[in-house]
């Protein structure tokens, strides 16, 4: 039962144009997310959060919007550059116990110049 | 601030062989993780350390996985005997302090398995 999802597998944006990558999640328990981004060969980076209080947090080119009453989540890049093109995932956790995330399969950003 | 630290970056064998990771995290994170990622899927986490004790380990298959912490530094995880489905992509992460949900883990480079 995948619990996070990321339904497009990869998506193509032009240089300096908005790229939305999308995440939806079941379990209504749900209330710390995280976006991570992972270049070929390497570990994935952290990016950004946000927990359910709050519907938007904002850093720098990236934002990312949670509406919890849909169960989804969207990370927002303005404007897309080309070393943004990598694997980004989305991780939920819940606050029962410790923090435990569980990841989405990542969609896959190109960045076309 | 040095990063976490994982070997080999490599290995391959074959299956019924036993095998070893490594991982060293980042210096005073207390929270240490073991995730497998097989292609075209998330990382999925298989187990969970404070210091040297087990938070979760539910997810680790333990007829054949182990992993140890000891001193609550390093950390090592072994397969064996390894099965062609073990094939994936072996993470380490640390985080500084487990209650902080929002600063998120560092990860290491992984250790890639090919199990033939």
């Amino acid at each position: 039962d995948q619990q996070v999802k990321q339904n497009s597998p990869s998506l193509s944006v032009q240089e300096g144009r908005i790229s939305i990558l999308n995440c939806d999640y079941t379990n209504s328990m749900f209330d710390y997310f995280l976006w991570y981004k992972k270049y070929p060969a390497e570990g994935p980076t952290f990016l950004i959060s946000i927990s359910s209080i709050k519907d938007k947090n904002e850093d720098g080119r990236f934002t990312v919007f949670l509406n919890k009453s849909a169960k989804h989540l969207s990370l927002h890049i303005v404007p897309s550059q080309p070393g943004d093109s990598a694997v980004y995932f989305c991780a939920a956790s819940s606050t029962s116990g410790t923090y435990k995330y569980i990841f989405g399969t990542g969609t896959r950003l190109k960045v076309l110049a | 601030e040095a990063g976490v630290a994982q070997s080999p970056r490599y290995k391959i064998i074959e299956k019924r062989q036993s095998v070893a990771f490594w991982c060293n995290p980042i210096s005073g994170h207390a929270t240490l993780y073991w995730y497998q990622q097989i292609l075209g899927q998330g990382p999925k986490l298989l187990i969970q350390f404070q210091n040297n004790g087990v938070v979760d380990d539910s997810q680790l298959p333990k007829d054949r996985f182990s992993a140890e912490r000891l001193k609550g530094v390093d950390s090592t995880l072994k397969i064996q005997p390894a099965k062609l489905e073990d094939s994936a992509v072996y993470l380490c992460a640390s985080s500084l302090d487990p209650h902080s949900p929002l600063q998120g883990y560092t990860f290491g480079s992984g250790t890639r398995l090919t199990v033939v």
